[in-house]
């Protein structure tokens, strides 16, 4: 069965600060994997990972993954308060009678004070 | 406006009652998801497809079952079998497997 964990479940912060959210994960036949944030209800797409070592930036969010140690991060710098939501790793399954299997981890919950 | 259709936002059920979670896209995509979001754990894969008419359980099948007759309708119904049928339902799509998924705003279930 296809797993995946994250850590920590939750955090808290102060405005400006640097967050790294990690993600490990274990899977058959690995194809990508994704980060999205969600706020109130549907989770919206951060990033999308398949190769090692490449680092995938957006504003203040980058992501890596290492797929010979199976795992990512995410960072947030200087965090602001609309950084506040759950974070959520998943992972593509590419073969077998698990093709097209999108596993997601349990989230971790980021606060953001002021 | 493409996009993800769930309903209804929030459905309440007896106990012992079958109930059907509507999800309509209208993005052409091939491949559709139910997920289950209880607090503190994350989303769990219920049942995904990848294509019209086929579809395989997901980590947590039980109590549910799914149709997929049309390539952008996949309604989910929760069985009077499923014991904690209580939760938020979110249901996906996305065009390849080299693509993200798209979410709808999803389908808060009670069930007393």
């Amino acid at each position: 069965e296809d797993k995946v964990v994250q850590s920590p479940l939750s955090l808290v912060v102060h405005e400006g600060d640097t967050v790294t959210l990690n993600c490990s994960y274990e899977v058959t036949n690995f194809r990508s994997l994704l980060w999205y944030k969600q706020e109130k209800k549907a989770p919206t797409f951060l990033f999308m990972l398949t190769s090692s070592g490449i680092e995938k930036k957006s504003g203040r969010l980058s992501s890596i993954l290492d797929k010979k140690e199976l795992f990512s991060i995410l960072n947030i710098t200087a965090t602001q308060t609309g950084d506040s939501a759950v974070y959520l790793c998943a992972v593509a399954n590419a073969g077998g009678t698990s093709y097209g299997k999108l596993t997601f981890g349990q989230g971790t919950i980021l606060t953001v004070h002021p | 406006d493409g996009g993800i259709t769930q309903s209804p936002k929030y459905l309440f059920r007896k106990e012992g009652q079958n109930v059907t979670l509507s999800c309509e896209q209208n993005l052409n995509h091939d491949a559709m998801y139910w997920y289950r979001q209880d607090p503190g754990q994350g989303l769990r894969l219920i049942y995904y497809s990848q294509i019209v008419n086929d579809f395989q359980k997901g980590d947590i099948a039980e109590g549910y079952s799914v149709s997929r007759e049309k390539k952008e309708s996949f309604p989910l119904t929760v069985t009077s079998a499923q014991k904690n049928p209580t939760a938020f339902y979110l249901c996906a799509s996305r065009d390849s497997h080299n693509s993200p998924l798209h979410f709808g705003n999803g389908t808060r279930l009670t069930v007393t």
